[in-house]
């Protein structure tokens, strides 16, 4: 069982925007602690999405974005492309468990 | 732009040592500022963080692994290893190498492409 609870799947039309919800508790995100996003499409390596709550790292396209409030986080995809068909990640820091912690994923699908 | 490639053994026996390397290119492995270090992936499943360590010989382990992990870098030959003592079929995963800038607001920013390790007799 993931430190940060994330939905096994959503799905949409391309064109259309789904949001993904990464919860915590105190002792992470609720600690003040930064979220990071990361975007794993079949057979690949992660790839950092967004860092630091809300920031995209160059490369990466403005329909994702992100944002963060009290002990959750939000991976926003806005006009869905079939190339966004991926498992998405969220992570952060325990302070209770010392270290990095990741939700469990989240599968994209477009319909 | 740094490259990162892991490569050890694809079966490790049961109660044996697990031993990964990382071999770094592209810059940055010897600079202060980065966090190098490993996460796993078992089949199907998701991500798991094993450790970070720098250059300046700070290392972190995630408690959970139960000190049965050790990481060591070698800037001058820019590379870093991974040894799990005692490993079980839970340890069955993909490795990744990964880079972390210092900083709170950094996530893991680079991964090598992952080596698959089966524990198994």
């Amino acid at each position: 069982q993931s430190v940060l609870t994330q939905p096994p799947s959503v799905s949409g039309a391309p064109g259309q925007s789904v949001t993904i919800s990464c919860t915590g508790s105190s002792s992470n995100i609720g600690a003040g602690y930064d979220v990071h996003w990361y975007q794993q499409l079949p057979g690949t390596a992660p790839k950092l999405l967004i860092y630091g709550n809300t920031n995209r790292p160059s490369g990466v396209p403005d329909r994702f974005s992100a944002f963060k409030s009290g002990t959750s986080a939000s991976l926003a995809i806005t006009g869905l492309q079939p190339e966004d068909e991926a498992d998405y990640y969220c992570q952060s820091y325990d302070r209770s468990l010392s270290g990095y912690v990741f939700g469990a994923g989240t599968k994209v699908t477009v319909l | 732009q740094v490259q990162l490639q892991e490569s050890g053994p694809e079966v490790v026996k049961p109660s044996e040592t697990l031993s990964l390397t990382c071999t770094v290119s592209g810059g940055s492995f010897g600079t202060i500022g980065y966090y190098w270090g490993w996460i796993r992936q078992p089949p199907g499943g998701g991500l798991e963080w094993i450790a970070s360590g720098d250059s300046a010989g700070s290392t972190y382990y995630n408690p959970s692994l139960k000190g049965r992990v050790t990481i060591s870098l070698d800037t001058s030959k820019k590379y870093l290893s991974l040894r799990i003592r005692s490993v079980t079929a839970a340890d069955t995963a993909v490795y990744f190498c990964t880079r972390r800038p210092h900083g709170s607001s950094s996530g893991f920013d680079s991964w090598g492409r992952g080596t698959r390790v089966s524990v198994s007799s």
